[in-house]
């Protein structure tokens, strides 16, 4: 079984549409993240969520919302798409907040037309 | 904030030769974790290896050994006995109670045969 596992993995769409991108763990993790790598493979944390406590990096645009329908879940919803979205969107988890390692997704790849 | 620095975009060595990646972080916490991930083709990120700070002794996984210098913040990956297989994006991290897992911009190395 897959430990950490999102959907879908390739996603085309066209600027100014809203999609979504699932996220599933199960490690039993108390802790859930979304990374953006962007073309040059820099990784950037966007969100990370334990507890129903909510971390917003300061710098993600409030089109970009989380949602977490249990602590396994945490799926990331884009409004209004734009060019400037089209990076490799990682899903992670970890057993608790700020200690131990990630566990990664495959990692979900959007390009906006 | 925590900034982690990898100054060798690109590395290559042959195979079965050592390699040494090299990182450097920033921090005023005397308490944090670092990691070294691989990133394969694939895109999946993969743990290579991981170091608590109030460890003194090194970590070690096989081929795979760091260089934990806590004075000098700096956090080195060595490789042993390269093969075809180790050719992928590596990523230095770090991660501490009160700050979530930062990553360095990378090194690709590449594997001659």
């Amino acid at each position: 079984d897959t430990a950490v596992s999102q959907t879908p993995k390739y996603l085309v769409t066209q600027m100014g549409n809203d999609k979504s991108i699932k996220c599933e763990q199960n490690l039993g993790h108390d802790t859930m993240y979304w990374y953006k790598q962007d073309s040059k493979k820099f990784l950037k944390i966007m969100f990370s969520y334990n507890n129903k406590e909510l971390i917003i990096n300061e710098t993600v645009p409030n089109r970009f919302s989380p949602k977490s329908p249990d602590k396994a879940h945490l799926n990331l919803h884009i409004n209004s798409l734009e060019l400037g979205d089209s990076a490799v969107y990682f899903c992670a988890s970890s057993h608790s907040r700020n200690t131990g390692e990630l566990f990664f997704g495959e990692g979900s790849r959007l390009t906006v037309l | 904030a925590q900034t982690v620095t990898q100054s060798q975009p690109e590395m290559s060595v042959q195979e079965a030769e050592t390699v040494t990646l090299s990182c450097t972080y920033d921090t005023s916490e005397s308490d944090y974790y670092l990691f070294w991930y691989k990133q394969p083709p694939s895109r999946q990120m993969i743990l290579v290896i991981r170091q608590e700070a109030y460890k003194q002794q090194n970590a070690t996984e096989n081929r795979f050994s760091v260089n934990f210098q806590k004075a000098a913040k700096s956090f080195s990956l060595k490789i042993s006995d390269s093969q075809l297989g180790d050719a992928a994006m590596y990523f230095c991290a770090y991660r501490s109670a009160l700050s979530d897992m930062r990553f360095g911009a990378g090194t690709r190395l590449t594997v001659k045969p």
